[in-house]
């Protein structure tokens, strides 16, 4: 079936620092990725949804200049926290539509990348 | 405004007895439901929707648009469903965009 890679699966920065995730999709293509934040026992927001070959779109609230998302490829999203602060300390989770076929509106999942940022 | 709520956050029941996990959603136009489920230390995956109107595991949920529902079932509940699950409600727009609920975590004791 259709599998997401999440790259890191930890990683810990200091404030100020920057931090790249990377989500991966393999063995198909996806032209949208989403980009979820799951706070402790909490549920997932969505942060943004990354397209292939144009600009992410953010849901209100979320700053796009602090959540870089860039999607350069059909199999390829990467997320980056810039200036990272304590508060960015959270569970990233990316996403991508399962490939044509297996249902359209099916995600497939990643399987997080958890940032503590010091 | 689109919303799931799931309104609890925990339901334990024992091996063998009902479960129901409720969900409730509001949404102005025609939406597409899911259930995913996460077992402890594993990802978030599909559990079912309700278009296929499928059985998975044993488990059920029938959309009912008067209730605005689509509450999850399971006659007979196993030690391993125990999990945390999320109802989610997909937009029928361009957007393929889902809106999670809370979760409820289900505890199958033994």
């Amino acid at each position: 079936g259709a599998v997401v890679s999440q790259h890191p699966s930890w990683v810990i920065c200091k404030s100020g620092t920057s931090v790249k995730i990377e989500c991966r999709s393999l063995d198909f293509q996806a032209t949208t990725m989403f980009w979820y934040r799951q706070f402790p026992k909490q549920s997932l927001m969505l942060m943004a949804t990354s397209n292939e070959g144009s600009k992410a779109t953010y849901e209100q609230g979320v700053e796009k200049d602090k959540f870089l998302i860039n999607h350069a490829s059909l199999t390829l999203s990467t997320l980056t926290v810039t200036s990272a602060h304590p508060e960015d300390s959270s569970f990233y989770i990316c996403s991508a539509r399962a490939p044509r076929g297996s249902g359209a509106n099916v995600l497939t999942f990643g399987a997080g990348s958890r940032l503590t940022v010091l | 405004a689109q919303r799931v709520t799931q309104p609890e956050k925990l339901l334990s029941v024992f091996k063998g007895a009902p479960v129901e996990l409720k969900c409730n959603y509001s949404y102005s136009g025609s939406p597409e439901l899911f259930w995913y489920v996460q077992y402890s230390r594993q990802r978030l995956q599909l559990l079912l929707r309700h278009i296929s109107r499928e059985s998975i595991k044993g488990f059920t949920a029938d959309l009912n648009k008067g209730e605005t529902s689509f509450h999850l079932k399971k006659p007979f509940a196993q030690e391993e469903d125990s999990a945390m699950y999320y109802c989610a409600l997909n937009r029928m727009d361009s957007s393929y965009k889902l809106i999670f609920g809370s979760g409820t975590r289900l505890l199958v004791r033994p």
